[in-house]
């Protein structure tokens, strides 16, 4: 089982939709979780991080965790065409070490 | 602007060169990363520094060689390489490496690195 597990994509959703990317980690004792976004050819940037169970929102953007199914998602309301990008999932495991996953494409239609 | 500039943007060498990749922080971190990012793969962490010293080498091969004069300022070394390590290095910081919590890392633009 890969450490950092992503459905590659590309996620197509239409524009003003609900995006719903998914993520799944194998360490148990994974301690913190983050959402990095990447436009073609642009770095990584950080949209959220989580690390109680439950939801965390800001703006249009909702992280939800659930630490007894190892799974943690991104949420993206009202979806607009400039969200279309690479999404990474991030798991900070119990040594400490920040692993990837291989990141969901997605693309919003307008 | 990240906060993390990497020079060059892009890089074309041939097998026998030698060149080096240059990152700097304005961030005030005291933790650097090496990633490399390549098609079709997560990205895969290299090389940390923690106030200018070496926490972690990810394995890496010998004819890739870092280096951190101080806190602000990485490098990385490149010598006889491969097709294969053609890809996107980027470099990223963040307050330390052993964060308590949640401390993320912001990352610089790159250096998109093709080997002819």
């Amino acid at each position: 089982q890969k450490e950092v597990e992503q459905n590659s994509g590309p996620l197509s959703v239409p524009e003003g939709a609900i995006a719903s990317l998914n993520c799944t980690y194998s360490d148990r004792g994974s301690q913190s979780f983050f959402w990095y976004r990447q436009y073609s050819g642009k770095s990584p940037e950080l949209i959220m991080f989580i690390y109680s169970n439950g939801d965390k929102e800001d703006g249009r953007f909702t992280a939800q965790l659930n630490k007894a199914s190892q799974y943690v998602s991104l949420l993206i309301r009202d979806s607009q065409p400039s969200d279309s990008a690479t999404y990474l999932c991030a798991v900070r495991r119990r040594d400490d070490k920040i692993i990837f996953g291989k990141g969901t494409r997605l693309h919003i239609l307008p | 602007e990240t906060g993390v500039t990497q020079t060059p943007r892009h890089l074309v060498m041939g097998m026998t060169n030698k060149k080096s990749l240059k990152c700097e922080q304005h961030l005030g971190h005291n933790a650097m990363y090496w990633y490399k990012q390549s098609a079709k793969k997560p990205l895969e962490l290299m090389f940390v520094y923690n106030f200018k010293e070496q926490t972690e080498n990810n394995s890496v091969p010998s004819r890739f060689s870092p280096e951190c004069p101080n806190s602000s300022h990485l490098f990385l070394h490149l010598h006889t390489l491969q097709p294969e390590d053609s890809a996107l290095y980027l470099c990223a910081s963040s307050p330390t490496d052993r964060g308590r919590g949640n401390q993320p890392q912001h990352f610089g633009d790159g250096t998109r690195l093709s080997i002819l």
